[in-house]
C-alpha cells in the first residue's frame, strides 16, 4: 500500500463547478499536511497547509480527518486557471526528515 | 529574488556518462533537497541536506551522490547514468528540515538517459 494515495483522475469539470479531492495516508505518526499545486511541466508550489480544525483560503477549503487518516481539498466556483495537478503531501514526525508526496490528482476545468 | 534555480533545464546522456545537476537558492534557507519525479509516482526524495555540512540519504539514493557546497548550493551527481535514471529532477529548499515547513522548488531538470 502506498504511504499517500490519491485518485489520479482526471477530473473534468465545467467552470463554476465545485470539485473535491481526497487523499489517504497510512502512517498514523504523520504530523503535518499540505496541498501543493503543480502546473503542467512546472514545479510544485504550495497551495495551502491543512490544519486539524480545517481551513479555508478563498475558494479552497482543506480538511483533515486524523481518525480516518484522510485529507480533502474542496474547490468552489472552479476557474479555468485551476486546471493543474494537486499533490497531497504528508510530513512524518519520526526521527529524521520524511516528506511523502502523493502522485497527484489531475483537474481539468473547461469553459 | 530568484528563489531556487537549477541548471541545466534539459539534458540527454548516454548510458555510462556522468553529469552534475546544479541547484542554488537565495532565500537563506538551511535545508535543501533533491527529488525525482516519474510518471504516475509522487516525488521521491533522493538526498537532502538539513544544514550546511550535512547530507543524508532519502528514499532512492542509489546511483547518486550529492555535495552541499555552501549554504546556497546543493549539487547532485550521476556517476554512471542508467536509463532508469531518466526522470525530472527537482531541487527544493526550506527554512529548516522540520515538519510543517514549506518547501520551495526549482523549475526542474528533464534528464533523458539513452
Amino acid at each position: 500500500r502506498k504511504e499517500v494515495e490519491q485518485d489520479p483522475g482526471p477530473f473534468n469539470v465545467p467552470e463554476g463547478a465545485t470539485v473535491a479531492f481526497n487523499c489517504t495516508y497510512s502512517n498514523s505518526a504523520s504530523q503535518s499536511f499540505f496541498w501543493y499545486r503543480q502546473d503542467c511541466r512546472k514545479e510544485p508550489k504550495l497551495l495551502m497547509s491543512v490544519y486539524s480544525s480545517g481551513n479555508e483560503d478563498g475558494r479552497f477549503t482543506a480538511q483533515l480527518n486524523r481518525a480516518s487518516q484522510y485529507i480533502s481539498l474542496l474547490i468552489r466556483d472552479s476557474k479555468l486557471s485551476d486546471s493543474a495537478t494537486y499533490l497531497c503531501v504528508v510530513n512524518l514526525g519520526t526521527g529524521g526528515f520524511k516528506t511523502i508526496f502523493g502522485a497527484g490528482t489531475r483537474l481539468f476545468v473547461k469553459a | 529574488n530568484a528563489g531556487v534555480t537549477q541548471t541545466p533545464k534539459f539534458q540527454v546522456l548516454k548510458t555510462g556518462q556522468s553529469m552534475t545537476l546544479q541547484c542554488a537558492q537565495d532565500m537563506n534557507h538551511n535545508s535543501m533537497y533533491w527529488y525525482r519525479q516519474d510518471p504516475g509516482m509522487g516525488l521521491r526524495l533522493i538526498y537532502y541536506s538539513a544544514s550546511e555540512g550535512t547530507t543524508d540519504k532519502g528514499e532512492v539514493p542509489n546511483g547518486y551522490n550529492v555535495s552541499r557546497l555552501n549554504k546556497r548550493e546543493f549539487s547532485l551527481r550521476l556517476e554512471s547514468a542508467a536509463p532508469s535514471q531518466t526522470s525530472v529532477y527537482f531541487c527544493a529548499s526550506s527554512e529548516v528540515a522540520t515538519v510543517g515547513y514549506e518547501q520551495f522548488f526549482g523549475p526542474g531538470t528533464r534528464l533523458t538517459v539513452l
